[in-house]
């Protein structure tokens, strides 16, 4: 089945340094990847559609210049937090879909625990 | 997207089955329903997804209803590994910037010993 891998799966910076997180899609190649962020006790929140070979789709309240997604190849997406601060201290998941539309799940990775201190 | 609701929580007994339900009353005739689930501090899991017929797998079996307002997930013999946080989704099934899944609060079902 589909694979997706995430690295780090956690990590601690420092404030106002950057930090960088991949997605991996490992057995498949993914034209689109998502990037979502998860705080304690709640959902997961969409941030941004990261599309190889073009710029990412960000959603509303969700700055570009401190979120920089690329996504410069069919197998890898880099969701990179610049000047980290401790309330983007969070669970940042990943997911990619198939190349080919289909009607099948979407695999997510297995996330990234990013502790500001 | 059309939105669903679910309870926030739910509990059943360790081999039991397990039924989880989703209301989705505004679902679209193009529109599928997908389950995720999340374990603690891991990534979602896909489990199944229908249209309009019932559909099992390895995991677990989805009852949609005929008029497709509503659906239940049944897992059929819970463990405790299936204390989760599950997610009932509709969406359009597609390829590209439009296949994004949009996430609600979910249900979260403990199973307990």
């Amino acid at each position: 089945g589909a694979v997706v891998s995430q690295h780090p799966s956690w990590v601690i910076c420092k404030s106002g340094t950057s930090v960088k997180i991949e997605c991996r899609s490992l057995d498949f190649q993914a034209t689109t990847m998502f990037w979502y962020r998860q705080f304690p006790k709640q959902s997961l929140m969409l941030m941004a559609t990261s599309n190889e070979g073009s710029k990412a789709t960000y959603e509303q309240g969700v700055e570009k210049d401190k979120f920089l997604i690329n996504h410069a190849s069919l197998t890898l997406s880099t969701l990179t937090v610049t000047s980290a601060h401790p309330e983007d201290s969070s669970f940042y998941i990943c997911s990619a879909t198939p190349r080919v539309s289909t009607t099948f799940g979407y695999t997510f990775g297995s996330g990234t625990r990013l502790t500001v201190v | 997207d059309a939105k669903t609701t679910q309870p926030p929580s739910m509990d059943c007994a360790e081999g039991r089955a397990a039924n989880l339900p989703c209301n989705h009353s505004t679902i679209s005739g193009n529109e599928y329903v997908y389950w995720y689930r999340q374990i603690h501090s891991q990534g979602p899991q896909y489990i199944i997804h229908g249209l309009k017929n019932n559909e099992t797998n390895e995991m677990a079996s989805l009852i949609i209803t005929e008029d497709r307002k509503s659906s239940t997930l049944i897992l059929p013999h819970a463990t405790l590994r299936d204390t989760a946080v599950y997610y009932c989704i509709v969406r359009v099934a597609s390829s590209g910037a439009n296949s994004k899944l949009t996430f609600g609060k979910g249900i979260t079902l403990s199973v307990r010993p």
